[in-house]
């Protein structure tokens, strides 16, 4: 089955420290993008990665950091800069070239909880 | 920059009724519009792309408006069911420089009555 996962589903920590949320896809998909979701709001950019080794910031950058190592895995961590981090995260992937290349495939979700 | 305007309130409606969702968006009209489904806690799903030179789009129950003018895009549900609960969210992409990042509103919930 072809997809895009998180992990894990909820993740609870203290303040201060940095955690890291995992997404892999093998969707074979070239972009790759995390996004936060409070309640009642869209969702907003955090970063995105476009190709392997690079990434760009989005809206919402600060106090978060991410790597592309490979193709297949985006992983995001929240520093403990990050003065606000409990929130729903989304990752998603895109294919950029097709006919619906901009077309977004979202994970489940990692709800985190800061206590 | 770019902002997105859904309808914050939730849409309540029959069963087997046509419900109709607005996305208006200012400023310069985007590349391409899509619309996606998101079930509580869970990540969005995409429904239907909708370029800035095509009126009109359908899928199954579905169809999309993109009216530059009015800049506005319209999302109907036919013959609604209570299995179409879900919040509705637009987004939309400039398409310039390559960058295919598309801007989300933040949806509008819509709850199907049997």
């Amino acid at each position: 089955d072809g997809g895009i996962t998180q992990s894990p589903k909820y993740l609870f920590r203290k303040e201060g420290q940095n955690v890291t949320l995992s997404c892999e896809q093998n969707l074979n998909h070239d972009a790759m993008y995390w996004y936060r979701q409070d309640p009642g709001q869209g969702l907003r950019l955090i970063y995105y990665s476009q190709i392997v080794n690079d990434f760009q910031k989005g809206d919402i950058a600060e106090g978060y950091s991410v790597s592309r190592e490979k193709k297949e895995s985006f992983p995001l961590t929240v520093t403990s800069a990050q003065k606000n981090p409990t929130a729903f995260y989304l990752c998603a992937s895109s294919p950029l070239t097709g006919g619906d290349y901009n077309e977004q495939f979202f994970g489940p979700g990692t709800r985190l909880t800061v206590l | 920059s770019q902002k997105i305007e859904q309808n914050s309130e939730a849409l309540n409606i029959q069963e087997g009724k046509t419900a109709t969702l607005t996305c208006n968006y200012t400023n310069y009209s985007p590349a391409y519009l899509q619309w996606y489904r998101q079930d509580p806690g869970r990540g969005p799903v995409f429904l239907l792309l909708i370029r800035e030179n095509e009126k009109e789009k359908r899928k199954e129950r579905l169809k999309v408006t993109f009216d530059t003018t009015l800049k506005q895009s319209l999302f109907h549900i036919t013959a609604s069911q209570p299995a179409d609960s879900a919040t509705y969210l637009c987004a939309l992409d400039l398409g310039s420089g390559g960058s295919y990042i598309p801007t989300f509103g933040r949806g509008t919930s819509l709850i199907v009555h049997p």
